[in-house]
């Protein structure tokens, strides 16, 4: 049984590009939740996704991010007009069902911006 | 909303000694407490979870504790070894409304356990 999968791992973009981070979860998972790692810094929540639906974005910057989780496909994490202080870790986790079950981490991406 | 303190920041100790991290946490409702150990560059993993209707829970070197009426849990590492040299996280997680599931996490707490 796959782990959760993103790609890509390292992702270089310069400043006012679009970056793209994409998300499959492990199979039979139907719940996922993306997290931001700054440099030397612990793990933020920033959107929690099921299929179709966003149920909270809460922790995502109103502006430039978007996040989808489609029926089919992976979920895609969308940054806009990418600036130096989007550089980090983000990492996407997935879950079987919400509330109080144990949730396991993609091996991140990377993005670096320049 | 959750916010969960974490110490120390950083804890040294020597091989075959016990490690002990504490974690704080502010919100009542949080019922799901787990703990992820990060290696350099690599995925949070998960090692150990404890859930708020069990107070202690324990896998071969590596035990947690949970202290409701306090609000605070522990992780405990026995007889530790240089390759349990990581950063590790605590987290809770709040079962109410559309945060359901959501974790929020502590600030990390890097282990070195030297030979």
């Amino acid at each position: 049984n796959a782990g959760v999968m993103q790609n890509p791992r390292h992702l270089v973009r310069r400043r006012g590009q679009e970056a793209r981070l994409r998300c499959s979860p492990m199979k039979g998972h139907s719940h996922v939740y993306w997290y931001r790692q700054l440099p030397e810094e612990g793990l933020k929540f920033m959107v929690y996704l099921q299929k179709e639906n966003i149920i909270d974005e809460s922790g995502m910057p109103k502006e430039r991010f978007s996040a989808e989780f489609p029926k089919e496909g992976p979920s895609i994490l969308r940054i806009q007009q990418v600036v130096r202080g989007d550089s980090a870790a983000y990492f996407c986790a997935s879950s079987p069902r919400s509330g109080r079950n144990e949730q396991y981490f993609g091996p991140g991406t990377r993005l670096t911006v320049t | 909303g959750e916010n969960v303190e974490q110490h120390p920041s950083t804890l040294s100790v020597q091989e075959g000694d016990s490690a002990v991290i504490k974690c704080t946490y502010s919100d009542s409702a949080s019922n799901y407490f787990p703990w992820y150990k990060q290696e350099l560059g690599k995925r949070p993993q998960l090692i150990i979870d404890i859930r708020s209707n069990v107070g202690e829970k324990k896998d071969q070197r590596i035990a947690v504790t949970l202290n409701k009426t306090a609000k605070h849990f522990s992780l405990h590492i026995t007889e530790t070894q240089p390759e349990d040299s990581a950063v590790y996280f605590c987290a809770a997680s709040w079962g109410g409304g559309t945060s359901y599931g959501k974790l929020t996490f502590g600030q990390g707490t890097i282990l070195t356990v030297h030979p």
